[in-house]
């Protein structure tokens, strides 16, 4: 079974700056999704990136990137610039590229604080 | 705007009553939909795959005749909890894949949370 490792329960970061939060996952397929959810307080899961695991090159959009290693099974996340509205439960998820709609398998998620 | 709703967003019941939910998916007509379950504090627990025209699919340890999934249209999945208990007292979200060209995103209703007393 794929599961999804998240090591880190909480981080803080301050405005404007820089933060990057973990995903490992194990896996014995090699065409598989990655993705990260954002969780705000109203607990509406917002998608913030995907990966394709055949894509080398790593995904960004605007201020959020990944690093993503696929033979060390990393998933990395890199926020910059921060904003306070960046502040959430951010949840990193695994799907299986079967060709149809797939179940996603999470990690336990990190909270993101956002100071100033 | 929304592209999956859920109704209600909250609902309160007695212990032993059965309470329905509702997942609605807006623009994309959706032949399979998953149901996941939060508890406070905890990751998203996927709990079952709704199919249209099928029975669901059960993760293990989930019990079927407890969670009745009825998936009615390609833009309509229901959520029954029979003889809730407080246990059951949790958030429930669905979520919805459009297909392609969307590849495997998946779009989540906004949730339901359901107390039991």
């Amino acid at each position: 079974a794929q599961t999804v490792t998240q090591s880190q329960p909480e981080m803080s970061v301050q405005e404007a700056e820089t933060v990057t939060l973990s995903c490992t996952y194990d896996t014995s397929e090699s065409d598989y999704y990655l993705f990260w959810y954002k969780q705000p307080p109203s607990r509406q899961m917002i998608l913030v990136i995907r990966q394709e695991a055949y894509k080398q090159q790593n995904a960004t959009e605007n201020r959020f990137s990944v690093n993503f290693q696929k033979a060390a099974k990393s998933f990395s996340l890199k926020i910059s610039d921060s904003q306070l509205g960046d502040a959430a439960m951010y949840f990193c998820a695994y799907s299986l590229n079967t060709g149809t709609a797939s179940k996603l398998t999470f990690g336990t998620g990190t909270r993101l604080q956002v100071t100033l | 705007g929304a592209v999956v709703s859920q109704h209600p967003s909250r609902v309160i019941c007695k212990s032993g009553t059965s309470v329905k939910i509702e997942c609605r998916s807006l623009d994309f007509q959706a032949t399979t939909m998953f149901w996941y379950r939060q508890f406070p504090k905890q990751s998203l627990m996927l709990m079952a795959t709704s199919n249209e025209g099928s029975k669901a699919t059960y993760e293990q340890g989930v019990e079927k005749d407890k969670f009745l999934i009825n998936h009615a249209s390609l833009t309509l999945s229901t959520l029954t909890v029979t003889s809730a208990h407080p246990e059951d007292s949790s958030f429930y979200i669905c979520s919805v894949p459009p297909g392609t060209p969307f590849g495997e995103t998946q779009y989540f209703g906004p949730g339901t949370r359901l107390l039991v007393l």
